[in-house]
């Protein structure tokens, strides 16, 4: 247990609406990290944070964002959920000089 | 750009071996890692190579080739436990701890 928390842990909203998904952990970690896992696509990187205000965008960042203004939280924003937004989202930390990623408890996201 | 192959869906009996394949393509490569997945669950590490050769951890192993840019994962006794889904992941050639995942394996161990 690496000490990380997502909030909510469910969601449900409706399209065009902004989001806010939280991850929480306890540890101090420096690298700090946002998937969203569909079927079919295993674990995609949204954004990823390597310090406080210090982010850059992953793989499939179009319509999200994120910050980081304490080294303990790391938010992620849909500023417009879509439908196309329906995941279930993980967050993860990886331990200073670490090759092992630790996953949050995910939320899962639906958006109508 | 990155990619990881590992087949979708691999079914095996309880108590045998089984064999889970990634092959990957990476612009730089440090190591490959695996996770496991049960339904509803978050991802949890098992193995990490970043050398040549076979990692051995309980009934789990993870091999590594990277001459052949390829590795599997193999498990030993299966139990019904093991039914879960499998990643491997790599983490690319900068500093920043990134991992590409494969789509995953699916191993549904029967009775």
């Amino acid at each position: 247990d690496a000490g990380i928390t997502q909030s909510p842990r469910h969601k449900v909203t409706e399209t065009g609406t902004p989001v806010t998904l939280r991850c929480h952990q306890t540890e101090n970690h420096r690298y700090m990290y946002w998937y969203r896992q569909d079927p079919g696509h295993g674990l995609r990187l949204i954004h990823y944070s390597y310090g406080v205000k210090d982010t850059d965008k992953g793989e499939v960042s179009d319509g999200y964002s994120v910050s980081r203004s304490k080294t303990e939280d790391f938010l992620l924003t849909l500023e417009s959920a879509t439908s196309s937004q329906t995941s279930v989202y993980f967050c993860a930390i990886t331990p200073r000089g670490g090759e092992t990623q630790y996953f949050g408890p995910g939320t899962r996201l639906l958006v109508l | 750009g990155q990619s990881l192959e590992q087949p979708s869906e691999v079914t095996a009996v309880e108590g045998a071996i089984v064999q889970i394949n990634c092959t990957y393509q990476t612009s730089g490569f440090y190591g490959l890692s695996w996770y496991q997945q049960h339904d509803g669950g978050a991802p949890t590490f098992l193995s990490y190579n970043a050398l040549d050769g076979l990692e051995e951890t309980g009934r789990f192993s993870s091999f590594l080739s990277r001459s052949d840019s390829y590795g599997y994962l193999l498990l030993q006794e299966l139990q019904m436990k093991d039914s879960a889904s499998y990643f491997c992941a790599a983490r690319g050639a900068d500093s920043s701890y990134k991992l590409i995942f494969g789509s995953g394996t699916r191993l549904l161990v029967r009775p």
